[in-house]
This record gives C-alpha cells, sequence and structure tokens, in this order.
C-alpha cells in the first residue's frame, strides 16, 4: 500500500511569488491533516480536512495560505503571495476514518524556500 | 491549552549505550493520546508507538521502552544498546481528542530531539 506522497520534495521561490504544494493521503483515508515545522522548532498543525471538509483550521497562520480538498481525495495548500517567514517544511499527514487507533501517516514533506 | 516539551535539544551517545528521551506534556483533557514519531534523515516522520491515557503501562518493543507516568505528566522513551541506524530526530506529541467527535483531531508536538549515535 502506498503511503502519503507529497510533491514537490523541494521548492525555492522569490518573496511574492505564488506556490502550490500537493498532498495525497493513504486511499481510504478520510482524515488529512498539514503542519508546518519553521526554523528547527515543533512542528505546528495548520488544519484537518475529514473528507472534503475543513474540520479544523485553527493553525492556519493568515488569509495567505488557503487549502482545499476537492472531493475528499487529494489535498493542496496555495501559499499566495509568499513572504521569508512561510519558509519550513510542510507535512501531510492522514489517517484512516473513526477514533480506534489516533495514529496518524506522514509523508515525506516539502522543504520550502522563500527567498 | 496543550503544550509538550522535549528539553533535550541535541543528545550524543557512543553505540551500545542506553539513552532516555525525555518528554513532558500538559492537557487539561482525561482522555488523550500520547505518541512518539522518528524523523530520519530521509524526512518523513515514522510512527513509533502510542498510548492511551488510561493505560499507564510500561512498554518495550525490541530495544525500544517507554514510560508513561500520568502524575508527572511524562512520556519518556528510552533506547537500550543504541546504534547508529537510531541517529534521527525524535518528537512526542499529544492529541487533541475532541476534534468533531468522530476522529482524533490534530497532533501537538514537541520541539524534537535530535539524537546521534557515533559507532
Amino acid at each position: 500500500e502506498a503511503g502519503v506522497t507529497q510533491f514537490p520534495s523541494h521548492s525555492v521561490i522569490e518573496k511574492g511569488q505564488t506556490v502550490t504544494l500537493r498532498c495525497d493521503p493513504i486511499s481510504g483515508h478520510d482524515n488529512l491533516y498539514w503542519y508546518r515545522r519553521v526554523m528547527g522548532k515543533e512542528i505546528k498543525f495548520l488544519l484537518h480536512f475529514v473528507k472534503e471538509s475543513k474540520q479544523d483550521e485553527s493553525g492556519m497562520p493568515n488569509n495567505r495560505f488557503l487549502a482545499e480538498r476537492t472531493g475528499g481525495t487529494y489535498s493542496t495548500l496555495k501559499v499566495q503571495p509568499a513572504e521569508l517567514e512561510d519558509s519550513g517544511v510542510y507535512f501531510c499527514a492522514s489517517s484512516p476514518p473513526g477514533r480506534s487507533r489516533g495514529e496518524q501517516f506522514f509523508g515525506p514533506g516539502t522543504r520550502l524556500t522563500v527567498l | 491549552a496543550q503544550k509538550v516539551t522535549q528539553a533535550q535539544t541535541e543528545i550524543s551517545v557512543v553505540e551500545k549505550e542506553d539513552v532516555t528521551l525525555d518528554c513532558v506534556y500538559e492537557t487539561r483533557d482525561t482522555t488523550y493520546y500520547l505518541f512518539w514519531y522518528k524523523q530520519p534523515p530521509s524526512g518523513e516522520l515514522v510512527f513509533l508507538i502510542r498510548r492511551n491515557s488510561f493505560d499507564e503501562q510500561n512498554e518495550i518493543s525490541g530495544r525500544y521502552s517507554w514510560n508513561f507516568q500520568k502524575s508527572t505528566s511524562s512520556f519518556n522513551f528510552t533506547i537500550t544498546a543504541s546504534q547508529v541506524v537510531d541517529s534521527a530526530v525524535y518528537f512526542c506529541a499529544l492529541s487533541d481528542p475532541n476534534a468533531g467527535g468522530t476522529s482524533y483531531g490534530k497532533l501537538t508536538f514537541g520541539q524534537g530531539t535530535i539524537l546521534t549515535v557515533h559507532p
């Protein structure tokens, strides 16, 4: 079974440009999460989808970040316009429906560098 | 609000030494889950263990063991006879059990501990 995949693995952009990150969760996983780790600090929650609905977006830093999950499959996270402080590693995770286990399966992350 | 503290930023040991990674958490919830994840150089976060807040039994899996103490809000991780392949960043995390009532929501992570095992 394929794990969580993320694309691209690395992205280097100029300040003010737009970048779109993609996450493909494990098939059948209704829950999809976005996290971010900035400058060696803790990994911070951004938002949580259940299927195509945003369950919790309390961690989204500002309105320059837009997440979508059309059809409840893959998700995209767009940053527009990017700022220097957006640099970091963006992780996506997924988990099956229900609360029987709780652990989330993480992708390899996308390393975003804003110059 | 939930909080996880991993006070050890970096630990360096020589192969075959035992090493303990500390994790202290704060939560007002009575039901929660605690996790440890490993991030090897390849970058992905690898799930190691999940512990229910009602189960304080220690757990051992090969060279890995976990000590959960609710009285001190700690969930420490010990690697016995460390190996070079154990070198990684280790994250402790706490779940939010109340997301939507149907599934566990966001994880709150500690800052991570960089473990380097030298040959």
